[in-house]
């Protein structure tokens, strides 16, 4: 496609629900990176996929946050039991080099 | 202490001023500099990186890096509506560096008032 999309670009839910989040990465980027924008602070990184393994998850806030990536394309980042403080805009982005990073529109997710 | 600092604005210019944004580090192993713009309900989307200190142009904006005082700027020239976003730096240690390792600042909001 033309740019990372992501789905749903809205996402509301009851506090311990489970969600979905999707990412479809540009064509031909390996890399896929997840992350967390909350009101006030920075990025956060969350994972890091190369390819279909993911060699840094060093970011995901607890073990109710995991992720896959299948086909080297479409990654789903799944939260469990959703909680009040995962509400946040979760951002993926792409690429095919350590200089340049293609992010997509985001997923806003809000926990009542 | 954040690794990364940077005034969250809102800063409010009229349109054609010189608008300067900045961002200070405490980590002196960042050598590779990005700045990002996000419109809102927007991903950030790079307008312009650089490696080690002076400066890059591109167009009306102008990228400034000051290893020494760890600060980095952007400038904008002739300031436009159309650049009203929040503007984010990032940094890493190099070029080879993975963007997990990517070091954002929270962001400075710019308004730009017809």
């Amino acid at each position: 496609g033309a740019g990372v999309s992501q789905s749903p670009s809205n996402k509301v839910t009851e506090k311990g629900k489970d969600v979905e989040l999707r990412c479809d990465p540009i064509s031909g980027h390996t890399a896929l990176y997840w992350y967390r924008q909350s009101l006030g602070q920075g990025l956060e990184f969350l994972i890091y996929f190369q390819g279909n393994s993911a060699p840094d998850k060093s970011g995901l806030p607890s073990d109710r946050f995991s992720a896959e990536r299948t086909g080297g394309s479409v990654s789903t980042l799944t939260i469990q039991r959703t909680q009040q403080e995962d509400s946040a805009v979760y951002l993926c982005a792409s690429g095919t080099t350590n200089e340049k990073l293609f992010f997509g529109s985001g997923t806003q997710l809000s926990v009542l | 202490q954040k690794e990364v600092e940077q005034d969250p604005g809102p800063l409010s210019v009229p349109e054609g001023a010189i608008v300067s944004l900045n961002c200070t580090y405490s980590n002196s192993a960042f050598q590779y500099f990005m700045w990002y713009r996000q419109y809102s309900r927007k991903g950030p989307e790079l307008l312009m990186y650089t490696y080690s200190s002076g400066n890059k142009e591109d167009g009306r904006f102008t990228a400034q890096v000051d290893k020494s005082s760890k600060y980095i700027s952007l400038f904008i020239r002739d300031s436009q509506p159309s650049d009203s976003a929040t503007y984010l730096c990032a940094m890493k240690r190099s070029m080879n560096t993975g963007f997990q390792k990517l070091v954002f600042g929270t962001g400075t909001r710019l308004l730009v008032s017809p």
